[in-house]
């Protein structure tokens, strides 16, 4: 049972590229999420999708694309990434926005020089 | 929208003596509060979790608290052991599940031996 798998796990960029983070789960679950985890910060919400082809902006959206074409699949896109975005990236999902838990991916973690 | 605060961001307890943690939030109308746990490279696990019809719960050595009324809520471990080492999160939504959670900055518990 693989849960939430997120890659890569490491990532270097140089500001001004473009990127995807991958993320993939297979307990059919409809609700799935990004956060970023910055120290001190917290986990901050990015994007959010409720089902297949319906996503929604979080706390922290600029700079990210998401896009939600299947139940399994949510991959996060920098456009063109900046030293500000250097973080630690978290998948997660959930049976239902409503009461359900959350289950992350074990994270990616991104350094834009 | 809502903001938790999360106190303390360290804590540093002997083996076998208990940790609180405690979080406050401003949104009334908040009605969900779980707590996930983060070790080391991983990423977030829910550990226990209370909603507002409720005002404590327990499950063997952890327990959480709520009052409404004060809109406070805390995390009790007893007996820690040192595989209570990890980031403790608190969170809140006011949609009862993982949709809107807004999640506290973390507390990093120390199990000293």
């Amino acid at each position: 049972n693989a849960g939430v798998t997120q890659t890569p796990k490491f990532q270097v960029l140089k500001t001004g590229q473009s990127m995807t983070l991958q993320c993939a789960q297979d307990m059919n679950h409809e609700y799935m999420s990004w956060y970023r985890q910055d120290p001190g910060m917290g986990l901050r919400l990015i994007h959010y999708s409720v089902g297949a082809g319906i996503t929604d902006q979080g706390e922290v959206p600029n700079g990210y694309n998401v896009s939600r074409s299947t139940t399994e699949d949510f991959p996060l896109r920098l456009l063109s990434a900046a030293p500000s975005q250097t973080s630690v990236y978290f998948c997660a999902s959930s049976t239902d926005q409503s009461g359900g838990e959350l289950f992350f991916g074990e994270g990616s973690r991104l350094t834009v020089l | 929208g809502e903001n938790v605060e999360q106190h303390p961001s360290t804590l540093s307890v002997q083996e076998g003596d208990s940790a609180v943690i405690k979080c406050t939030y401003s949104d009334s109308a908040s009605n969900y509060f779980p707590w996930y746990k983060q070790e080391l490279g991983k990423g977030p696990q829910l550990i226990i979790d209370i909603r507002s019809n409720v005002g404590e719960k327990k499950d063997q050595r952890i327990a959480v608290t709520l009052n409404k009324t004060a809109k406070h809520f805390s995390l009790h471990i007893t007996e820690t052991q040192p595989e209570d080492s990890a980031v403790y999160f608190c969170a809140a939504s006011e949609g009862g599940g993982a949709d809107g959670l807004t999640f506290g900055k973390g507390t990093h518990l120390i199990i000293q031996p």
